[in-house]
C-alpha cells in the first residue's frame, strides 16, 4: 500500500472510444504527476499539477486530457487513442512540485491496451 | 544537462549471492538521490533515498546504497539477493529545488536458484 490508489488496475479499449484513468492519494500531498511506461522505453512524465494547478504538459497530444479537481484526485480521460497508447500509466504524488527533497511516491499503474 | 545512467541493462545473479546494480548521475549541484524498485506489472516503490549527511543509506528489503560524489555514484547493493528480488530496478535523480525529477532507463534483475 503506497498511498496512492489507480483504477482501473487494466483497461481495454477501442480507438474510438472515451474512457478515464482515476488516481487518488492518501499521503497529504500538493503535487501529483501522470507518467507513461512503455515496453524498453524510459519513464515519460506527461503532466504536473501543483495544488491543482497544471504546472507542466510535456508535449502530450491532445487525445489525454488530465484533470485535477482537487489536491487528492488526478483523472485522466482518454479518447481516441491510438494503439501505440497501450502502456502502463502512473499516477504519482509529492509533498508539492518545488519541494526541496522531493520525494515522489507512485500508485500501483493502470495497464490500457488499447485495440 | 541533468542525466541518470544505469549502465547494466540486465543482470543475473544467484540466490543468496551478491549485488550491485551501478548508477551514475550528471549534476553540478548535489542532488537528491532514490532508488525505486518495480515488480512484474506493479508500479514503483521507493527502495531508498538520499538526502544529505551519511553517504551510506539503508532502505527496505535489506538494500543498502552509497553516495560517491567523487564518482558522481550512487550504487545499490545488497549483501545476499533472495528469488523474490527479481524486479527492475530504477535510479532517480532530484534536483534541490525539488522541480525536476530524472529517472534512469532501469535494470532488470533476475534471480536464479
Amino acid at each position: 500500500e503506497t498511498g496512492v490508489t489507480q483504477t482501473p488496475r487494466h483497461l481495454v479499449m477501442g480507438m474510438t472510444n472515451k474512457k478515464s484513468l482515476k488516481c487518488e492519494q492518501h499521503l497529504g500531498h500538493n503535487a501529483m504527476y501522470w507518467y507513461k511506461q512503455s515496453a524498453k522505453k524510459p519513464l515519460e512524465l506527461m503532466f504536473v499539477y501543483n495544488f491543482k494547478e497544471q504546472t507542466e504538459n510535456n508535449s502530450v497530444p491532445s487525445r489525454f486530457s488530465p484533470e485535477c479537481p482537487n489536491s487528492s484526485h488526478l483523472f485522466l480521460h482518454l479518447h481516441t487513442l491510438q494503439p501505440e497508447d497501450s502502456a502502463l500509466y502512473l499516477c504519482a504524488s509529492s509533498r508539492r512540485r518545488t519541494a526541496s527533497g522531493n520525494t515522489i511516491y507512485f500508485g500501483e499503474g493502470s495497464w490500457l491496451t488499447v485495440v | 544537462a541533468q542525466s541518470v545512467t544505469q549502465p547494466d541493462i540486465h543482470i543475473t545473479v544467484s540466490e543468496g549471492a551478491s549485488l550491485e546494480l551501478r548508477c551514475n548521475y550528471s549534476y553540478g549541484a548535489t542532488p537528491y538521490l532514490f532508488w525505486y524498485v518495480q515488480s512484474p506489472g506493479q508500479g514503483l516503490q521507493l527502495l531508498l533515498k538520499y538526502f544529505s549527511g551519511d553517504t551510506l543509506v539503508q532502505g527496505i528489503k535489506g538494500f543498502e546504497a552509497e553516495f560517491k560524489r567523487s564518482q558522481s555514484s550512487f550504487n545499490l547493493r545488497k549483501p545476499s539477493v533472495h528469488w523474490s528480488d527479481a524486479a527492475e530496478y530504477f535510479c532517480a535523480v532530484g534536483m534541490n529545488t525539488g522541480n525536476q525529477f530524472y529517472f534512469g532507463t532501469g535494470t532488470s534483475l533476475t534471480v536464479i536458484p
